[in-house]
C-alpha cells in the first residue's frame, strides 16, 4: 500500500502556481520523498525528489515541512501541457515505486 | 541520449497465445524494472532485475508471467497462456548504477487479449 495521501482531483489556472500536496505522516528518517507525473496514458515522468531539504530544479520545486510529515510540490507557472496525474512517493534506496492514486491536476485556460 | 525503448508499442493476442515485451534501457543503466497499469487503475510494481539477476519479483503473478534481463540484449517480460485480463498496459523504467534512485520510464507496451 502506499505510505502517502493526495486529494484526487485540483484545478489550477493556466499561468498560476499549481501547489499540490502530499501527507506522509510514516515516513521514515532514511526516506526520500518523489514526485512522478504520467500525462495521459504516458510512461511516468521523474519530476524531484528530497530528503529534509527544499529542493528545485528546472520542472518544480519541493518544499518538505520540517518534521518531514507532509510535502508540497510547487509548478511556479502551469502551463495547459502540466495536465496530468501527479504521484507522490517515498521510499528508501533503490527500489520499486509504490504508486498511489496521485492527484489528478488539471490546468484550465 | 536515447530513452528508455519498448517495443512493440501495441500488442494483440488471442487467449492462450504468449506475449513477448521487450525493454531497451537508458545507455548506461543497468537496472529494469517492470510495472502494469489496468485500464482505470494505478500503477503496479512487477519487478525489479539487474544485469542476469532478479532482485524483486514481489508483484510478479505466481504463474504465467516471467521476466528476464540477460547480459547482453534487452529485458524480456514473458507472459504465457494470455487471458482477458492481462490486457494492460506495461511500463518498463530503468536507472543507473550509481547512488542516483531515479527510475525513467518508457512508452510503455499495450497489450490486449481477444
Amino acid at each position: 500500500d502506499a505510505k502517502t495521501t493526495q486529494p484526487p482531483s485540483m484545478d489550477c489556472a493556466e499561468g498560476r502556481a499549481a501547489n499540490l500536496p502530499c501527507n506522509h505522516s510514516t515516513i521514515s528518517g532514511n526516506e526520500y520523498v518523489y514526485w512522478y507525473r504520467q500525462i495521459h496514458s504516458q510512461g511516468p515522468q521523474y519530476i524531484i525528489h528530497g530528503l529534509k531539504n527544499n529542493e528545485t530544479n528546472e520542472m518544480a520545486s519541493l518544499i518538505i515541512t520540517e518534521d518531514r510529515k507532509s510535502s508540497t510540490l510547487i509548478l511556479p507557472h502551469a502551463t495547459l501541457r502540466d495536465t496530468a496525474v501527479y504521484y507522490c512517493i517515498v521510499r528508501v534506496g533503490r527500489g520499486k515505486l509504490i504508486f498511489g492514486q496521485g492527484t489528478e491536476l488539471s490546468v484550465k485556460p | 541520449n536515447a530513452g528508455v525503448m519498448q517495443n512493440p508499442r501495441h500488442l494483440v493476442r488471442r487467449r492462450g497465445q504468449e506475449a513477448r515485451l521487450r525493454c531497451s534501457p537508458m545507455k548506461g543503466h543497468s537496472h529494469v524494472y517492470w510495472y502494469r497499469q489496468l485500464p482505470e487503475e494505478g500503477l503496479k510494481f512487477m519487478v525489479y532485475l539487474q544485469k542476469e539477476n532478479i532482485i524483486d519479483e514481489s508483484g510478479m503473478p505466481k504463474e504465467r508471467f516471467s521476466a528476464e534481463f540477460p547480459k547482453e540484449g534487452p529485458s524480456i517480460l514473458r507472459i504465457q497462456q494470455v487471458v482477458r485480463g492481462d490486457s494492460a498496459a506495461y511500463f518498463c523504467a530503468s536507472s543507473p548504477s550509481t547512488d542516483v534512485w531515479e527510475q525513467y520510464f518508457g512508452p510503455g507496451t499495450r497489450l490486449t487479449v481477444t
